[in-house]
């Protein structure tokens, strides 16, 4: 199995609240793991991309981190949300080999208030 | 600077038509390339993966590649109204292993009207 878990599905938070985006992945061991943005309306954000447990590369200087913790895992947090945050996030994997195509979950839809 | 250009749409084919989807890129390097379907609301699905110049066969869907001119295109045969998404083309190197490498166009929605 390749299943993607995202979670929650839908999130209304508050200007200034914290955030954590959780994403648990099943099969291969070691998946290349990436965090996707999608504001409304408009294309898809590469945000964090992870090659290995505790290796993160960012895209987009901004107010999110990402973490890997697990090999498995990947977060997405903030400490603070701006307005500007809200969106539809979306996690990735990338499939067995170097020229695989990503699969993504289900996808968080963040409203920030 | 790598570019994935899409005409955004609305591209409007009756139901049975085939539907036309176009994409160009602007990295002659370009090996890897993928059709996404997103339905609205929901996350991108994989519909198709091409490699190779020429045509790629999948039930009604028909990727075809051209690298000399730097295209690729996406043929859906008897369009149904359950098609009407969008359609997002992405290209990578051969071998990525770094999420920079990919990069998506805007996508092209698509209405299939009965």
């Amino acid at each position: 199995s390749q299943t993607i878990h995202q979670w929650p599905a839908t999130l209304v938070q508050p200007v200034g609240s914290p955030l954590s985006l959780e994403c648990t992945v099943e099969g291969t061991s070691n998946p290349n793991l990436y965090w996707y943005r999608q504001a409304a309306g408009r294309g898809l954000q590469l945000l964090f991309y992870s090659v290995g447990i505790g290796q993160i590369s960012s895209e987009v200087p901004q107010n999110l981190s990402a973490s890997r913790p697990q090999d498995r895992q990947f977060i997405l947090s903030s400490k603070k949300l701006l307005l500007s945050d809200s969106g539809f996030y979306l996690c990735a994997r990338q499939g067995t080999g170097g020229n695989s195509p990503l699969h993504f979950g289900n996808g968080t839809r963040l409203t920030v208030t | 600077q790598k570019e994935v250009e899409q005409n955004s749409g609305p591209l409007s084919v009756p139901e049975g038509a085939i539907a036309s989807l176009n994409c160009t890129y602007s990295d002659r390097g370009s090996q890897s390339f993928f059709w996404y379907r997103q339905y609205s609301g929901k996350s991108p699905e994989l519909i198709m993966s091409i490699y190779s110049n020429g045509d790629k066969e999948d039930g009604r869907f028909t990727a075809q590649l051209n690298k000399a001119s730097q295209y690729v295109s996406l043929l859906i045969r008897d369009s149904q109204p359950s098609d009407s998404a969008t359609y997002l083309c992405a290209v990578a190197p051969g071998f990525y292993n770094a999420g920079n490498m990919l990069t998506f166009g805007g996508g092209t929605r698509l209405m299939v009207k009965p």
